[in-house]
């Protein structure tokens, strides 16, 4: 099972240049998500989806723009790059089970913004 | 706003020591609580959950974590470390409003042979 599977890997982009980074899932969870790992700051939410058509913004939205037009699909993509969004992104899909919600992590993306 | 707080950003264990990591948390309601790892250049693997009901909780590879309600900890453990255990670690708790975790810092964790 391929799980949640983002691309690229790895990308450079240049300040004011802009990009989508795609995520796709294939266990047809309802929920999906979009962090950030920064050193020392753990894993900060982005931007989140309950559902096909439905987004929301997490806790450090500004700068990115997502959409969710399938179950398995949410791109997440940044308008104009800054070198403060240089990061490692991390997609994630969930569910709920017992009460909680139980989430599977993408292997992430590892952009650069010089 | 719920937040999470790991205390220790490394600790050193020697192989075959055991290993507790510390997690604060603080939330308004009864928190679900979870602990993943991340080996190098990976994503994050859940490694166990809190819910409800026995407050000792059980993982994969070995770990345990224990809930201690008046403490607002959720502290993760494991008697003997393997090499393989170097990682870093993260504690999270879910939202109210589910499906979105706050994250620690993350402990990262060096194995000595």
């Amino acid at each position: 099972n391929a799980g949640v599977t983002q691309t690229p890997k790895f990308q450079v982009l240049k300040t004011g240049q802009s990009m989508t980074l795609q995520c796709a899932q294939d266990m047809n969870h309802e929920y999906m998500s979009w962090y950030r790992q920064d050193p020392g700051m753990g894993l900060r939410l982005i931007h989140y989806s309950v559902g096909a058509g439905i987004t929301d913004q997490g806790e450090v939205p500004n700068g990115y723009n997502v959409s969710r037009s399938t179950t398995e699909d949410f791109p997440l993509r940044l308008l104009s790059a800054a070198p403060s969004q240089t990061s490692v992104y991390f997609c994630a899909s969930s569910f709920t089970a017992g009460g909680g919600t139980e989430a599977f992590f993408g292997q992430g993306t590892r952009l650069t913004v010089v | 706003a719920q937040s999470v707080t790991q205390p220790d950003i490394h600790i050193t264990v020697s192989e075959g020591a055991s290993l507790e990591l510390r997690c604060n948390y603080s939330y308004g309601a009864t928190p679900y609580l979870f602990w993943y790892v991340q080996s190098p250049g990976q994503g994050l693997q859940l490694l166990l959950k809190y819910f409800s009901g026995d407050t000792l909780v059980q993982g994969i590879k070995g770990f345990e974590a224990e809930f201690k309600r008046s403490q607002s900890s959720f502290n993760l453990r494991k008697p003997s470390v393997h090499w393989s255990d170097a990682a870093e670690y993260f504690c999270a708790v879910e939202g109210a409003a589910g499906n979105k975790l706050t994250f620690g810092g993350g402990t990262r964790v060096l194995v000595k042979p």
